[in-house]
């Protein structure tokens, strides 16, 4: 079946260190791949997104490329702050017809970011 | 208002009642998608409209869970007879199109505890 498997949290960093979290997927047919975040107290928000291999989706510093050949989409930060601690979600959409655009969600992971 | 607003905020209820969770996506979006997040989950898949047209309905977990976009704006998830299990956020997301390219948006979400 279609699934997202993401590194299990939670992750405690220090403030400006790098960031890695890990997201691999199982999809039939051509996915596109995104990152959502949920802050503290707030809904879930549209961080980056990639829809085709090689693709690298960026925002707010955190990047991600669209491996198709490793099935990963991997979330980098090159340095956290402590206002990037939140959940954070990888995430597909099975494209093409007969698919009705629902996001597969991986099981979140906890970013705790210490001053 | 500008996002996806969700009523009400927190809904307790008795095992064996019925309830039934609101949803106001952005105005002329298209789509309306229904997820359920258990606690410490990502979150998964009910339902989607286009429109008032209900076009998938293979994620809600039983008959009990039903779901209507009657006038293809508003939305209302309805849980019949409550369980233990249904106790999780119940969220919302809106999108402009009816195809994986638009972001959805999400809305704060309801939070229903069953005792």
């Amino acid at each position: 079946g279609n699934s997202v498997t993401q590194m299990e949290g939670p992750v405690t960093l220090s403030e400006e260190a790098f960031l890695t979290i890990n997201c691999t997927y199982t999809a039939t047919g051509y996915p596109s791949l995104f990152w959502y975040v949920q802050y503290p107290g707030e809904g879930l928000q549209l961080l980056l997104k990639a829809t085709k291999a090689d693709d690298k989706g960026s925002n707010k510093g955190f990047e991600a490329t669209y491996r198709k050949e490793t099935t990963s989409f991997h979330l980098e930060k090159g340095s956290v702050q402590v206002s990037d601690s939140a959940v954070y979600f990888c995430a597909l959409i099975l494209r093409g017809s007969g698919n009705t655009g629902k996001l597969i969600f991986g099981q979140g992971t906890t970013l705790q970011v210490k001053p | 208002g500008a996002g996806v607003s969700q009523s009400p905020r927190y809904k307790v209820a008795k095992r064996g009642q019925d309830v039934a969770l609101r949803c106001d996506p952005i105005s002329g979006h298209v789509s309306l998608f229904w997820y359920q997040q258990a606690l410490g989950q990502g979150p998964e898949f009910l339902t989607y409209f286009q429109n008032e047209a209900q076009l998938d309905k293979s994620g809600l977990p039983s008959d009990r869970f039903f779901a209507e976009r009657p006038e293809g704006s508003v939305s209302t998830l309805k849980i019949q007879r409550t369980q233990q299990e249904d106790s999780a956020v119940y969220l919302c997301a809106s999108s402009a199109g009816f195809d994986s390219y638009n972001e959805q948006f999400f809305g704060p979400g309801t939070r229903l505890t069953v005792l």
